[in-house]
C-alpha cells in the first residue's frame, strides 16, 4: 500500500493565522480526500482533492476557510485559514486507487488553536 | 449520510466475542471497516463489495446485507491486540467519498 507522509504531525496556532498541510504519497494515486477528527469523534470528510481542479467540498466546508491544492497525482495540501479554537482537530489525509480500494491514512496533522 | 454505528462501545475479556453492527438509510455500494489505536491513523481492515459478501481475517470477519443496507463486524475470540475504535465507513453507488460511522470502542481486558 502507499506510503504517506504527512507535516507537519502537530501545530500550535494563534487564532487568526493560517497553516498549510502536506501530505506527500510515495506513488501516484487516483484519489486523495482531506478528512478532519476532533478527538473522540468519527472522521468527517472536508473535501476531494482533484488534481489540476479546484477540489469539491462537503457540505459545512467551504474554499475560503480551507483552500486545497493538488498539482500532481502524489501531493497535495491543506490549508486552514484564519483559525479559531473550534478548528483545533486532528487533519488526515488519505488515499484510495480507484472506487473499490481502501482508503489508506496519514499519520495525521494535530493542530491546536489558542 | 453518515451511517449508524452500534454499539458506542464495547468492553470484553479475551477470548470473548463481539459484533459490531453498521447500517444505512441509503442504499450502498461497499462496506468498509477500518480500526484506529489512540494516537494512530485508522487502519484497513476489509471491504465488502456485494450484497451478500462475507470476508474474514484470522478471528475477525464481516458480512454485508445489500437489501437491508447493513454490515457486521465479527471478532472472536478477542485478544488484546483488537482495543480499538472501530468504524465503518460506506459509499454509495457512483460515490467514491467515504462516510465514516461515529465508531464503536472496543476494549479488550485480560
Amino acid at each position: 500500500s502507499a506510503v504517506i507522509s504527512q507535516k507537519p504531525s502537530r501545530d500550535i496556532c494563534q487564532r487568526g493565522t493560517s497553516l498549510t498541510i502536506q501530505c506527500q504519497v510515495d506513488s501516484q494515486v487516483t484519489m486523495m480526500f482531506w478528512y478532519r477528527q476532533q478527538p473522540g469523534q468519527s472522521l468527517t470528510l472536508i473535501a476531494t482533492a482533484n488534481q489540476g481542479s479546484e477540489a469539491t467540498y462537503e457540505s459545512g466546508f467551504v474554499i475560503d476557510k480551507f483552500p486545497i491544492s493538488r498539482p500532481n497525482l502524489t501531493f497535495s495540501t491543506l490549508t486552514v485559514s484564519n483559525m479559531s479554537p473550534e478548528d483545533s482537530s486532528i487533519y488526515l489525509c488519505s488515499v484510495r486507487d480507484r472506487g473499490d480500494s481502501p482508503l489508506h491514512f496519514g499519520n495525521g496533522t494535530r493542530l491546536t488553536v489558542t | 449520510q453518515q451511517p449508524v454505528q452500534s454499539p458506542q462501545a464495547v468492553i470484553l475479556r479475551e477470548g470473548e466475542d463481539a459484533v459490531i453492527n453498521c447500517s444505512s438509510s441509503k442504499a450502498l455500494y461497499s462496506v468498509h471497516w477500518y480500526r484506529q489505536k489512540h494516537g494512530e491513523a485508522p487502519v484497513f481492515l476489509m471491504i465488502l463489495l456485494k450484497g451478500g459478501e462475507q470476508k474474514g481475517h484470522e478471528k475477525i470477519s464481516a458480512s454485508f446485507n445489500e437489501k437491508k443496507q447493513q454490515s457486521s463486524l465479527y471478532l472472536t475470540a478477542s485478544q488484546l491486540s483488537y482495543s480499538g475504535t472501530y468504524f465503518c465507513g460506506t459509499e454509495g453507488p457512483g460515490n467514491n467519498d467515504m462516510r465514516f460511522g461515529a465508531g464503536t470502542r472496543l476494549t479488550v481486558k485480560p
